[in-house]
């Protein structure tokens, strides 16, 4: 059965650190892979996706992931926070073949961005 | 506007009885999902259909039923038999690219 790992559940930044929040995935086959961001008071949205081509996507807002296949890993980045980054971060995957169909979630990540 | 509607916003359930959350979408998408949010799980999926007269369950679907008799509209009932109801349930479609649509949610408690 496919799975996400979220490694951090909750991270706090001050305004223009780095961001890094680690996503991995279980599931043999192919995959599409999503983050999504939701605000406080607001529904989720999508951040960025990759489904092929350059393993390096960029979305939204400055922010970027990277998919490495060997390490079944979507991390997501983002070079400078802003306070405005505050809210919960949730990796998604997709995969085809067996579970196709299937859209599974992470636990999410909190992020916490101190002006 | 096209999107996905749930209602309603809040919903009091007393124990023992079923209720039901609706989830319409004029986006035309074939898959609709139905998730259950709860603080520190991310969104733990229930079902999922991805066409009509068609579903599957999810990670947690004891305790839960759904139908989908027609492509716009995915209720989801919650009956007695789950243990642990209060929750925030999203209703999702798909579009053919992948990228999730969600409502704006009902939240459930058991009274």
């Amino acid at each position: 059965a496919q799975s996400v790992s979220q490694h951090n559940h909750h991270v706090i930044l001050s305004e223009a650190a780095s961001l890094e929040l680690g996503c991995n995935y279980s599931y043999g086959g192919t995959v599409n892979l999503f983050w999504y961001v939701q605000y406080p008071g607001q529904h989720l949205q999508l951040l960025l996706k990759y489904f092929s081509g350059d393993p390096l996507v960029k979305g939204i807002k400055g922010f970027e992931a990277e998919f490495i296949k060997s390490k079944f890993s979507f991390n997501l980045r983002k070079p400078s926070v802003q306070w405005s980054d505050t809210a919960e971060y949730f990796c998604a995957v997709n995969g085809y073949g067996g579970s196709q169909g299937n859209l599974i979630f992470g636990k999410g990540t909190k992020l916490s961005v101190k002006p | 506007d096209g999107g996905i509607t749930q209602s309603p916003k809040y919903l009091f359930r007393k124990e023992g009885q079923n209720v039901t959350l609706s989830c319409e979408q004029n986006l035309n998408h074939d898959a609709m999902y139905w998730y259950r949010q709860d603080p520190g799980q991310g969104l733990r999926l229930i079902y999922y259909s991805q066409i009509v007269n068609d579903f599957q369950k999810g990670d947690i679907a004891e305790g839960y039923s759904v139908s989908r008799e027609k492509k716009e509209s995915f209720p989801l009932t919650v009956t007695s038999a789950q243990k642990n109801p209060t929750a925030f349930y999203l209703c999702a479609s798909r579009d053919w690219q992948g990228k999730a649509f969600f409502g704006q949610g009902t939240r459930l408690t058991v009274v």
